[in-house]
């Protein structure tokens, strides 16, 4: 039912690589920037990634963001126990004149 | 830093009107530099942005809710307002105040408040 589509869920163990998708349109993520935000049980979204890649003050480094086309991607580099958390991607959409977003992606670290 | 904090009642009765209040700190609304936005999350709709407005007072919202939703602005209290009307059960949401970059997307959020709409 969300415009951005992401896989529900992602996995991995401590120090693994885990990746997240998010697909889009031409009307959104293909025209716009990515943002990406962390949402930790019981807490508000916080802003992880900028404008596809740039990480905000105070953001590990194993967090990196990408887009190609209309489609974009998070990495987690070196799971920690304290990266479990909800992860939204969300882009301005010219056809709603505002941000859309994808329904997020649980990720468990195992 | 910046900080957002959302204000109003938790239960909403059917038919009624929702009514928050977002209280900024840390920025000042009326520097002209940002938009201010409303955002809700639930679990049968996810994220879904409401509307926005600028200091001049301009706003825009979301289609799908624009004929029961108005935004304000209060320059003096450093403030913006949501009124949602003719709410249901389907208004149940956990309602966000944001500061919007428009394309660039919302870099800060409020801690969220959960409204109930039930008799």
């Amino acid at each position: 039912q969300s415009v951005l589509t992401q896989p529900p869920s992602a996995s991995g163990t401590p120090g693994q690589r885990v990746t997240i998708s998010c697909s889009g349109s031409t009307s959104n993520i293909g025209s716009k920037t990515v943002n990406w935000y962390q949402q930790l049980p019981g807490a508000a979204p916080k802003l992880l990634i900028s404008t596809n890649n740039q990480r905000p003050s105070g953001v590990p480094d194993r967090f990196s963001g990408s887009k190609s086309g209309t489609s974009a991607s998070l990495a987690i580099n070196g799971l920690q126990s304290e990266d479990e958390a909800t992860y939204y991607c969300a882009a301005w959409d010219d056809s709603l004149s505002g941000p859309v977003f994808g329904g997020g992606t649980k990720v468990t670290v195992l | 830093q910046v900080q957002l904090q959302e204000s109003g009642p938790g239960l909403v009765k059917p038919s009624q009107t929702l009514s928050l209040t977002c209280t900024v700190s840390g920025d000042s609304i009326s520097s002209g530099s940002y938009y201010w936005s409303w955002i809700r999350q639930s679990a049968g709709k996810g994220l879904e942005w409401i509307g926005r407005v600028y200091t001049s007072g301009n706003t825009n919202y979301n289609p799908s809710l624009m004929s029961r939703v108005t935004i304000s602005i209060d320059t003096s209290k450093n403030e913006f307002s949501l009124k949602l009307n003719s709410v249901t059960a389907a208004d149940t949401a956990i309602y966000y105040c944001a500061r919007d970059r428009l394309w660039f997307g919302v870099d800060y959020w409020g801690h969220g408040t959960l409204v109930t709409v039930s008799s």
